[in-house]
């Protein structure tokens, strides 16, 4: 079983849609979480941390569920530059090196 | 401005061709990783190193070297590469701690014939 799976995509949503991305994990002693952005061909970017009580910023809203062990992403009004690959990440230990990546999930939105 | 370089960005190179691929970060992070990224795979790690001199395996690391003789560079070696190590590869780098950041490089795309 994988570390963090994620929702396969890709979506295609037009502008101004609401789209939603889960994630989920599999240690439960999991103890950061992150949404990264990557554009094509391009290296990921640091999007939001995801804490405990969840955390916004502007149209992006990032939630944890430790009980259930996912984390989602929701993107209100979706923009056209919202289109790329996002990738759920969990650090199941101290420091970078117990980071796991989930498989990305594309997102293009359309005109 | 911050920032993590690897170079160079894009290598053709043939089986057993020895290859080193450089990383540096100009952000005085202890913290450097290699990631190789395959589809359906995600990113996956190689090797990282927790600060000069102290290198360790990641989930992939076999075919691959690396060194950490000085803080802001991270170079990933293949001695004998093989197709099965064509890739895209990230350079990373973060100082330790739960919840930091961590600095990608624009990637190398790697093919090996």
């Amino acid at each position: 079983r994988k570390e963090v799976e994620q929702d396969p995509g890709p979506f295609n949503v037009p502008e101004g849609a609401t789209v939603a991305f889960n994630c989920t994990y599999s240690n439960s002693a999991s103890q950061s979480f992150f949404w990264y952005r990557q554009d094509c061909r391009k290296e990921p970017k640091l999007l939001m941390s995801v804490y405990s009580s969840g955390n916004e910023d502007g149209r992006f809203t990032a939630q944890l569920n430790r009980a259930s062990q996912y984390i989602s992403l929701l993107i209100r009004d979706s923009k056209l530059s919202d289109s790329a690959t996002y990738l759920c990440v969990v650090n199941i230990g101290t420091g970078a090196n117990n980071l796991f990546f989930g498989t990305g999930t594309r997102l293009t939105v359309i005109p | 401005e911050a920032q993590v370089t690897q170079n160079p960005r894009y290598l053709i190179t043939v089986t057993g061709k020895k290859l080193t691929v450089t990383c540096s970060q100009n952000m005085n992070h202890e913290y450097m990783s290699w990631y190789r990224q395959d589809p359906g795979l995600g990113l996956r790690q190689i090797y990282y190193s927790m600060n000069v001199e102290v290198t360790d395996k990641g989930d992939v690391p076999e075919g691959y070297k690396v060194s950490r003789k000085e803080k802001r560079n991270f170079p990933l070696i293949l001695e004998s590469p093989s197709p099965n190590q064509t890739s895209l590869y990230f350079c990373a780098s973060t100082t330790l701690g739960v919840g930091d950041t961590q600095y990608f490089g624009p990637g190398t795309r790697l093919t090996v014939l």
